[in-house]
């Protein structure tokens, strides 16, 4: 199964919502994880088992999809919000190209 | 706290060998399965191995099947990694990564919910 993120770069303001998405090429039984990953710095995991929140992870950071479309919600972005994230399936060592989230 | 410390990383030629270490602390160590993951420059993330919390179910990306090992030593608290026949392509920041919880008997997850900070791996003539 291949995940497709969408869009490559996404350009938008502090403040701002911002919707990234994971597409896998077959649908999915299990579910999904996301990770941030700022320049310099190790990935982080945000979100596990599509909608929940890794510990110590804000509120403002939220899952949500099935089968073959997922997304990862951030509203009202922070400044330290902008990084490149990643979208990964239960069960499959694989990650998504990543979209790279960049300050408008 | 929680920590994963690699090390071992370097410039080495073409065909030559590298062990990497990752040492873990703040955790119970023999209880997590532990991974390695890489990132090429300018890349995205490339899962390379998987072991489990007793040293079995060992697992790796066809890339580097037959060249690389993976190993633990549950007594150090640390994670290895054995790469043999380096190529430039192997050339990446490597990454240690400790699997999410599961109560055994479990397969894995693949999620990974505490990352070193990585070890740069450059192999060039």
């Amino acid at each position: 199964i291949v995940l497709t993120q969408s869009p490559a770069t996404l350009s938008l303001s502090p403040g701002e919502s911002a919707t990234l998405s994971c597409r896998a090429s077959h649908s999915v039984s299990s579910s999904l994880a996301w990770y941030q990953q700022k320049p310099g710095q190790a990935p982080r995991l945000l979100i596990y088992d599509t909608s929940n929140r890794a510990t110590g992870i804000p509120a403002r950071f939220s899952g949500s999809g099935s089968g073959t479309d997922f997304t990862l919600t951030i509203s009202s972005l922070e400044p330290e919000d902008f990084a490149v994230y990643y979208c990964q399936r239960r069960s499959e060592p694989t990650f998504g190209q990543g979209t790279r989230l960049e300050i408008k | 706290q929680v920590q994963l410390v690699e090390s071992g990383g370097g410039v080495v030629q073409p065909g030559r060998s590298l062990r990497l270490s990752c040492a873990a602390s703040g955790f119970t160590f023999s209880s997590y399965a532990m991974h390695w993951v890489r990132q090429a420059p300018g890349k995205g993330l490339e899962w390379v191995a998987v072991i489990s919390y007793v040293g079995g179910n060992i697992y790796y990306t066809d890339s580097v099947k037959g060249r690389f090992t993976i190993s633990r030593d549950s007594y150090k608290n640390t994670l290895y990694l054995q790469m043999n026949s380096l190529r430039p392509e192997d050339t990446a920041v490597y990454y240690c990564a400790r699997e999410w919880y599961q109560p055994p008997p479990a397969s894995y997850c693949y999620y990974m919910d505490v990352w070193g900070k990585g070890t740069t791996v450059t192999v060039s003539s």
